[in-house]
């Protein structure tokens, strides 16, 4: 079954430095999508891409935050000069037009 | 603006008995409606989804749900809990033509045996 991969599992980065965030979406989708979960609490929306372009970005998504489609596979959200703050998972998603996003397994991402 | 608000953070219920988890929506438009489920240090796995037709919609592990438009829910149930069901579940919502996914805060199921 086509799944949608996250690497690396778990990224332990010191703050003030940048971290690459790295998803391969399901191969014949065509939406994408960063969402953030903070230890213990809800899942929270960052970006959606379409098209190679963001289609809607909520109000976590700052300067601080860019998201890229290098290649015709890989999709990754880069997040600079991290922040304590931006501890959290973070979830990669891939959707076709108009269904439920499928989900990756995460990215813990821990700034110390 | 849409928002999910589900009731319980946590709920507890016996191995064998009914798993009641409840979803309520706010949607200026027909929504979208999910249900997914989180295992400790996992992702998000789809449950079930609501989008046109029946309104009783079955997912897998024997859960369902039931959209009531007249009562903005989308209720997740299953006739007997079983010990492998303890995870957190996430009501969402979408607009139809949308791109974002909203979820709820989350509810953790345990199961005592």
């Amino acid at each position: 079954e086509p799944e949608v991969t996250q690497t690396p599992s778990h990224q332990v980065t010191q703050m003030g430095q940048e971290v690459i965030l790295r998803c391969v979406p399901i191969s014949n989708h065509l939406y994408f999508y960063w969402y953030r979960q903070i230890l213990g609490q809800k899942v929270e929306f960052l970006v959606s891409f379409y098209n190679n372009e963001i289609s809607e970005k909520s109000e976590i998504f700052d300067d601080q935050f860019s998201v890229e489609r290098p290649d015709g596979s890989n999709f990754t959200l880069k997040i600079r000069s991290t922040k304590l703050e931006d501890s959290a998972m973070y979830f990669c998603a891939s959707s076709e037009l108009d269904t439920e996003a499928f989900f990756g397994q995460g990215t813990r991402l821990t700034v110390v | 603006a849409q928002s999910v608000t589900q009731l319980g953070s946590h709920v507890s219920v016996s191995e064998g008995a009914l798993v009641l988890l409840r979803c309520n929506y706010s949607s200026s438009v027909p929504p979208y409606l999910f249900w997914y489920v989180q295992y400790p240090n996992q992702g998000l796995q789809l449950l079930l989804k609501y989008t046109t037709g029946a309104t009783l919609v079955k997912g897998i592990n024997g859960f369902e749900a039931e959209f009531k438009k007249s009562e903005t829910s989308f209720h997740l149930t299953k006739p007997s809990a079983h010990m492998s069901d303890a995870a957190e579940y996430f009501c969402a919502v979408r607009n139809t033509g949308g791109f974002k996914t909203i979820f709820g805060a989350g509810t953790r199921l345990f199961v005592k045996a």
